[in-house]
């Protein structure tokens, strides 16, 4: 199992673009990665998913360069509502895989006005 | 996607007693799990709940302190045994997406949080 690491917190400020970092040096040929938005009282919450390259949807960008042993998560122009835990797992797929998703520390993005 | 329902959300306990959570999806699904999060931390996975059998339990986790069950396709509950106040926490309830061309998603219902005294 691919194990990750991220930074701890983060601070940044309404209107910037965030970019957060996940190290996965062991990943595995068939692992995606696979971020998640976790507020508080709440469970987490599935952002963006990626295999390779780049990928994209309407709330953050997901870039993982050709040796896959890292993913940036990019959040633009972050709000306060962007305050959150943010998770960067990585897993082989497949149903036989999935409940061995480990969740590392995350990272808590503090967005300040 | 899927929509999780957890009960209850907030409980207190006295040590001693035991409590069960549910976990009801609005659709049929595969793989549900149940997953730990304890103050300040990150999320634990205690166990897969299969239908039909006994779930699978993750290390540091046994079936006498967490019995599961799982009848159906759409529901499972989680007992929390004996409870002493080391098991104050959330306990969460999480499905695989089913039917979508993705990998390794997860949906989680909001939680119970339990604080034992």
């Amino acid at each position: 199992l691919a194990k990750t690491t991220q930074p701890i917190s983060m601070d940044s400020y309404e209107g910037q673009e965030v970019n957060i970092t996940c190290s996965h040096n062991n990943i595995a040929t068939n692992d995606y990665i696979t971020w998640y938005q976790q507020f508080p009282s709440q469970g987490p919450r599935f952002i963006i998913q990626g295999y390779k390259t780049k990928v994209t949807n309407e709330v953050a960008s997901l870039f993982i360069p050709a040796d896959r042993k890292s993913s940036t998560l990019s959040l633009p122009r972050v709000s306060l509502s962007d305050t959150a835990v943010y998770y960067c797992l990585v897993g082989g797929y497949g149903s036989s895989n999935t409940g061995k998703l480990i969740f590392g520390q995350g990272t808590t993005l503090q967005v300040k006005p | 996607s899927a929509v999780i329902s957890q009960k209850p959300s907030r409980d207190i306990c006295q040590r001693g007693t035991s409590l069960t959570i549910q976990c009801q999806v609005d659709s049929q699904v595969t793989m549900m799990f149940w997953y730990r999060q304890q103050p300040g931390q990150s999320l634990t996975l205690i166990a897969t709940a299969n239908q039909g059998s006994e779930a699978t339990y993750e290390s540091g986790f046994v079936i006498d302190k967490f019995p599961i069950s799982r009848p159906n396709l759409t529901f499972s509950t989680l007992t929390v045994s004996n409870m002493s106040p080391e098991d104050s926490s959330i306990y969460l309830c999480s499905v695989e997406a089913v039917g979508e061309a993705t990998n390794e998603k997860l949906f989680f219902g909001s939680g119970t949080q339990l604080s034992v005294l």
